[in-house]
């Protein structure tokens, strides 16, 4: 079936280091592709989406590429801010009718200043 | 954003007692809420997907019987835990989309810490 997996964490950072957190997928169709970040003590929240190949999704300063020929969807940002810490999860829609999300295991960031 | 609520945020039982976890919608109604369930350094794993008014659709591998639901309003879906057991605590987390179909946004509620002793 359908499966997303993402690098492993905790991942440290210092403010203004440039960030990249790798997603792969795996899926029969054309799945829509996600970014989520969950902040401590909140829930998920949608950072950044791309629906087709070769889509760019990009929100407070982070983008993804939808990578068909490598099926990838790697989250990047150029500066981390002490703010950006949370945990990132990378997620696909199956595409179906109920269009559910299959979510990565997660990716926690921690940004020191 | 849309406005998720899980109530309570964290609940201490005792093994073989049952509890609820409310999941609320706050403004705008949800067609569709999910209930899922996350364990420590794991993925979320989906438990089950509920319409307003219809009976809920398990994934496979997640007792029925054990995690009743229901989604009798547009803006309240809830999770019961049956005659819990230690290995049922967990991190459960409900999300509600207000329309069917992949082009809607799920928004999340902030989760429900379940120990059972």
């Amino acid at each position: 079936g359908d499966s997303v997996t993402q690098m492993e964490g905790p991942v440290t950072l210092s403010e203004e280091a440039f960030l990249t957190i790798n997603c792969t997928y795996t899926a029969t169709g054309y799945p829509s592709l996600f970014w989520y970040v969950q902040y401590p003590g909140e829930g998920l929240q949608l950072l950044l989406k791309a629906t087709k190949a070769d889509d760019k999704g990009s929100n407070k300063g982070f983008e993804a590429t939808y990578r068909k020929e490598t099926t990838s969807f790697h989250l990047e940002k150029g500066s981390v801010q002490v703010s950006d810490s949370a945990v990132y999860f990378c997620a696909l829609s199956d595409g179906g009718s109920q269009g559910n999300l299959i979510f990565g295991k997660g990716t926690k960031l921690s940004v020191k200043p | 954003g849309a406005v998720v609520s899980q109530h309570p945020s964290r609940v201490i039982c005792k093994s073989g007692t049952s509890v609820k976890i409310e999941c609320r919608s706050l403004d705008f109604q949800a067609t569709t809420m999910f209930w899922y369930r996350q364990f420590p350094k794991k993925s979320l794993m989906l438990m089950a997907t509920s319409n307003e008014g219809s009976k809920a659709t398990y994934e496979q591998g997640v007792e029925k019987d054990k995690f009743l639901i229901n989604h009798a309003s547009l803006t309240l879906s809830t999770l019961t835990v049956t005659s819990a057991h230690p290995e049922d605590s967990s991190f459960y987390i409900c999300s509600a989309r207000g329309g069917s179909g992949s082009s809607y946004e799920q928004y999340f509620g902030p989760g429900t810490r379940l120990t059972v002793t």
